[in-house]
This record gives structure tokens, sequence and C-alpha cells, in this order.
């Protein structure tokens, strides 16, 4: 049973634009949900990482959207550069120091 | 920030052979580490979560005997891969929880294996 569902799999985008990957999680224990960036041949690296009790964050470029009533969660890339060119994973966990539940990943292209 | 060490980056080795991979928290004391496998362009996979101390636990589908982990200090823990076959061929990684830095997980450089 796939806990965390990500969408979409693979994204082309202009440089400048916006890169919207979107989550979805099934366990309501759930409460920490963090993204994470992995450049080939490197471990994933986090970006940003949201708690239940906010809608939004936002760290630079990266803003991450929660909706807790639908238990979706999506990350936005805004004025996307070709370095931003990874693949991005959402995850889940519930409560401190407990396993990581990963989504199926996102590969991201910017185009110069 | 909080550095996990991983190492080797890279290793090839023979089908039946062993291999050892190690992973490091550089600044922080790690009472848990969680150890993945990769395969190209899919989701890490957990395969288990070792303790300090205390023997690792493993996900459904993971032969313990064939995957050993060590977590003998806060600092170390290690990956042994026994009787490799090309099978066991992919992208190994680890991670670890600085607890006094919250909820952050951070993840090791990877281990890519290749058994021939």
């Amino acid at each position: 049973q796939q806990q965390v569902k990500q969408s979409p799999q693979s994204l082309i985008v202009q440089k400048g634009g916006i890169s919207i990957i979107n989550c979805a999680y099934e366990n309501t224990a759930f409460d920490y949900f963090p993204w994470y960036q992995q450049f080939p041949g490197k471990g994933p690296a986090l970006l940003i990482a949201i708690r239940p009790d906010v809608s939004e964050k936002k760290e630079g470029r990266f803003t991450i959207s929660f909706n807790k009533s639908a238990k979706q969660f999506s990350l936005h890339i805004m004025d996307s550069q070709p370095g931003d060119s990874a693949t991005y994973f959402c995850a889940a966990s519930k409560a401190a120091g407990n396993k990581l539940t990963f989504g199926g990943g996102t590969r991201v292209l910017v185009k110069p | 920030g909080a550095v996990v060490s991983q190492h080797p980056s890279r290793v090839i080795c023979k089908s039946g052979t062993s291999v050892k991979i190690e992973c490091r928290s550089l600044d922080f004391q790690a009472t848990t580490m969680f150890w993945y496998r990769q395969f190209p362009k899919q989701s890490l996979m957990l395969m288990a979560t070792s303790n300090e101390g205390s023997k690792a636990t493993y996900e459904q589908g993971v032969e313990k005997d064939k995957f050993l982990i060590n977590h003998a200090s806060l600092t170390l823990s290690t990956l042994t891969v026994t009787s490799a076959h090309p099978e066991d061929s992919s992208f190994y990684i680890c991670s670890a929880r600085d607890a006094g830095a919250g909820y952050g997980y951070t993840f090791g450089s990877g281990t890519r294996l290749t058994v021939v």
C-alpha cells in the first residue's frame, strides 16, 4: 500500500517558470512532511519541511502548501533555474525519529 | 548543520564476496540510523532501522542474514552485504536524525554497489 502518492512523475519547465509537485497521504498520524532534492549519484538533501499546524511555509524560492483536510501537500519552486533540475521527493513521518515514507519522486528538468 | 559521512561512494565487488558500507554522524549522536536502497529512477526503499546497541529492525521482504546491520556506537552504523550477487547492485543510502535539531533527517551521500 503506497501511503504517499506523488505526481507528476516528471516535469519540464522553462527557466523562470513555476514547478509544482503534489503529494497525497493516507495516514492521518503523519505529522512531519519534508521535501528532498536529489541529484544523480548523490543522497537526498532536505529542501524544506512543514508540520500540520501551518498551511504554508516559504524558504527562498521554495514554498510548501499544506491542506490537512484534503491530506495533500505540494511544493512550488518559483523562478525555476537550470540548477534546479533534479529529482524531488516528498515524504512523511509520524512523530520525531520515526521512519520516513517517501513518495515516488518527480524528475524536474528546467530548460534554459 | 548535521553531517552524515558515508563510505565508500562506489564499490565494485565479485559475486559471492561481502561488502561493508559505513555511515558516520560527524557532529551529532545518532541513536537511530536508517538504511535505504534505491534502484535507478525509483524512490528510496527503507531496508532497516538500526538502533545503537540493539538489533536492527528490518522491513518486510528484506533478508536480515544477507544485509547485516551493526550500530555499535552513537556515531557509526555499518551495512554489510553478504555473498553479494548482481541483483544486489544498487544505490545504498543511510540517514540519521540529529535529535537536537528537531525533526530533520540527514542523508549520507550514498554508495553505488556494483556486483560483477
